[in-house]
């Protein structure tokens, strides 16, 4: 069965560092999105990505973040300056189509993001 | 705002059946989803509801009311596998994915 791959699977960097979480999405899909879970909490939706360029982004998603399609496989999310409190696990997710009304999104297997 | 509302732990035993509720309170509705999620792991699709009533996957099955912002996950034949958290998520008018807080499943011999 076809999956969505992260790398790293795990990323240690200085706080006010540059970082960038990359993403393989399922090949046939169309739609791709990225949230964030710290520890012990909640999904958290950060964006979504359509046609090249950003369908919604959430509050979190500052002028700190950016994302990108460098080519026509990867997904990426670059964090621009980390702070402390940007440690959580960062998971992508793809899909079909965003308005296929059962088509669930399929999670890469997530990059933990730690910040020292 | 929007919100869902989850127990935050469940207990169970082996062998027998356990339902998790799950409410919600979001600005518009497309579809509610279920995922399981184990520790250090990503989140896995488990079902979907977008309309009123049951549906049933082997073990698993979910239902949905719309009129009252209400959907529950029933697992039957709890198996050890099964300790893990479930994932409520609504998808919104946005067709954004709202998502609650988890439960986590503890399953006892």
């Amino acid at each position: 069965e076809p999956e969505v791959t992260q790398t790293p699977s795990h990323q240690v960097t200085q706080m006010g560092q540059e970082v960038i979480l990359r993403c393989v999405p399922i090949s046939n899909h169309l739609y791709f999105y990225w949230y964030r879970q710290i520890l012990g909490q909640k999904v958290e939706f950060l964006v979504s990505f359509y046609n090249n360029e950003i369908s919604e982004k959430s509050e979190i998603f500052d002028d700190q973040f950016s994302v990108e399609r460098p080519d026509g496989s990867n997904f990426t999310l670059k964090i621009r300056s980390t702070k402390l409190e940007d440690s959580a696990m960062y998971f992508c997710a793809s899909t079909t189509g965003r308005y296929e009304s059962n088509q669930p999104q399929h999670f890469g297997d997530g990059t933990r993001l730690s910040i020292l | 705002g929007q919100n869902i509302d989850q127990p935050t732990e469940m207990t169970a035993t082996e062998g027998a059946i356990v339902q998790i509720n799950c409410t919600y309170q979001t600005s518009g509705f497309n579809g509610l989803f279920w995922y399981q999620q184990h520790a250090g792991e990503a989140p896995t699709f488990l079902s979907y509801n977008v309309l009123d009533g049951l549906e049933e996957k082997g073990r698993f099955s979910s239902f949905l009311s719309r009129s009252k912002g209400y959907s529950y996950l029933l697992l039957k034949e709890l198996q050890m596998k099964d300790s893990a958290s479930y994932l409520c998520a609504v998808r919104d008018s946005n067709y954004q994915l709202i998502w609650g807080a988890g439960t986590k499943l503890i399953i006892k011999p």
